[in-house]
């Protein structure tokens, strides 16, 4: 199983801040996601990567931003949190055709 | 884009109970995929299934990939408590083949009445 950490777990801010969310893998997979999903809805990919250097929009338009300068690391980046940014944000990697989920972040924005 | 449609939206069973679910489509897939998702988790990889027909368990769940290759159904057989939590199925269409994306449905969330 892929092991992939997400920081931080929980994370409350105030409208106008930039944040940062972190997302590692040990496993050295060149493919990793970033889902958003609301609580108990589905999840809707925001971003992916196929690998360092390569980074591409979801399925699900977002205001967020990615970066993959090195194969372990993976963040994702809100320049001005808004209260519509609310939800669980969701990091995946790839082993096989398996996607393995971290543990989310959930962003509440005020 | 595609919609993976999964039913029921909720289940409320007692412990001991069988359980089933299933998704559909109507788009064809290459790849089903069965997720559980318990609160403030990420989501754990339950089975995954890659051939039609292909039917698969991991204990006492049991999932299989509908011949046609636009559905999938889960079971788990005599619920016990851990068991409560989100499921959701997730597939692969044939044009996400080298991006490996998924789509996910809207999940069942599985309840256990004591």
């Amino acid at each position: 199983e892929a092991d992939i950490y997400q920081t931080p777990r929980y994370l409350v801010i105030g409208t106008g801040k930039k944040i940062t969310l972190e997302c590692s893998q040990t496993m050295g997979h060149d493919k990793m996601y970033w889902y958003q999903q609301d609580p108990g809805m589905e999840l809707h990919l925001i971003h992916y990567s196929y690998g360092v250097n390569s980074t591409e929009k979801g399925d699900l338009s977002s205001e967020s931003t990615v970066s993959r300068i090195r194969t372990e690391h993976f963040p994702l980046t809100l320049e001005s949190a808004r209260p519509s940014h609310t939800s669980q944000y969701l990091c995946a990697t790839l082993r096989g055709s398996e996607q393995f989920f971290g543990p989310g972040t959930r962003l509440t924005v005020l | 884009g595609q919609q993976l449609n999964q039913s029921p939206q909720s289940m409320f069973i007692q412990e001991g109970e069988d359980v089933s679910m299933n998704c559909t489509s109507s788009s064809i897939f290459n790849t089903w995929l069965w997720y559980k998702q318990e609160p403030g988790e990420g989501p754990v990889l339950l089975i995954a299934l890659y051939k039609a027909g292909e039917l698969t368990s991991n204990g006492r769940l049991t999932a299989q990939f509908g011949i046609t290759r636009k559905d999938s159904f889960l079971n788990i057989s005599a619920s016990i408590p851990s068991d409560v939590g989100i499921y959701f199925c997730a597939g692969q269409l044939p044009s996400d083949f080298g991006n490996e994306k998924l789509t996910f449905g809207t999940g069942t969330r599985l309840t256990i009445i004591p």
